[in-house]
């Protein structure tokens, strides 16, 4: 099955820095990368996701790479704000299979010190 | 409030009693999917539905655990003679799939389930 690896496990950065989250998925059939944001105690909430048939996606401060090549995606969220400090999720999933079920990475605990 | 929702958002049992929890996903929605999520780590894959037909279930989901459907909208996952290994955030997420469609999956807020 499917085995998405996610790094770095933590990050910090400096309010209006960038920050990169990077995942390398299994799976050369995987087609569908989205990204999760949780806050502490809340509901995984969907950021952005990509399709395989793009290699970059962006909205706002948030962009989406794809490298179909390597088997990687990045999550990239420039001018960062204390508000962006939460656990983010990569996620890959193969729509041709029946199942569709995402599998995740194991998450990114983003910190944006003020 | 049109996402989904969970009942209940929190629950404390002891080992070797019944749960059951509850999901009402986005009405229209016709998949509706339950993961469990341990502390540190993300969710993973548990059983879905597609309408009322549960398709598959994952190797993690072990006799004790049961999920229902029964009319294609609000799902319930029962958790049998608990363990304390069941502790754990339960969430469900529902989507919208069509032929060669993709999957955006909505997320409820989770049942977090602590078995003393």
């Amino acid at each position: 099955g499917e085995n998405v690896e996610q790094h770095p496990s933590t990050l910090s950065v400096q309010e209006g820095d960038s920050a990169v989250i990077k995942c390398t998925y299994s799976d050369s059939a995987s087609n569908y990368f989205p990204w999760y944001k949780q806050e502490l105690g809340k509901r995984p909430q969907l950021i952005i996701d990509i399709r395989s048939n793009v290699g970059e996606k962006k909205d706002q401060r948030i962009a989406v790479t794809l490298n179909k090549t390597a088997k990687h995606f990045s999550l990239h969220i420039t001018e960062t704000q204390p508000e962006d400090s939460a656990v983010y999720f990569c996620a890959a999933t193969t729509p041709d299979t029946g199942r569709r079920a995402l599998t995740f990475g194991s998450g990114t605990r983003l910190q944006v010190q003020p | 409030d049109t996402g989904v929702s969970q009942n209940p958002r929190h629950k404390i049992t002891k080992r070797g009693q019944n749960v059951t929890f509850r999901c009402d996903p986005i009405s229209e929605h016709n998949r509706l999917y339950w993961y469990r999520q341990t502390l540190g780590q993300g969710p993973e894959f548990l059983t879905y539905f597609q309408n009322e037909a549960q398709l598959e279930k994952s190797r993690l989901l072990s006799d004790r655990f049961s999920a229902e459907r029964p009319k294609g909208s609000f799902s319930t996952l029962e958790i049998q003679r608990t363990e304390q290994g069941d502790s754990a955030m339960y969430l469900c997420a529902s989507s919208l799939v069509l032929s060669g469609d993709w999957n955006e999956q909505f997320f409820g807020p989770g049942t977090r389930l602590t078995v003393l």
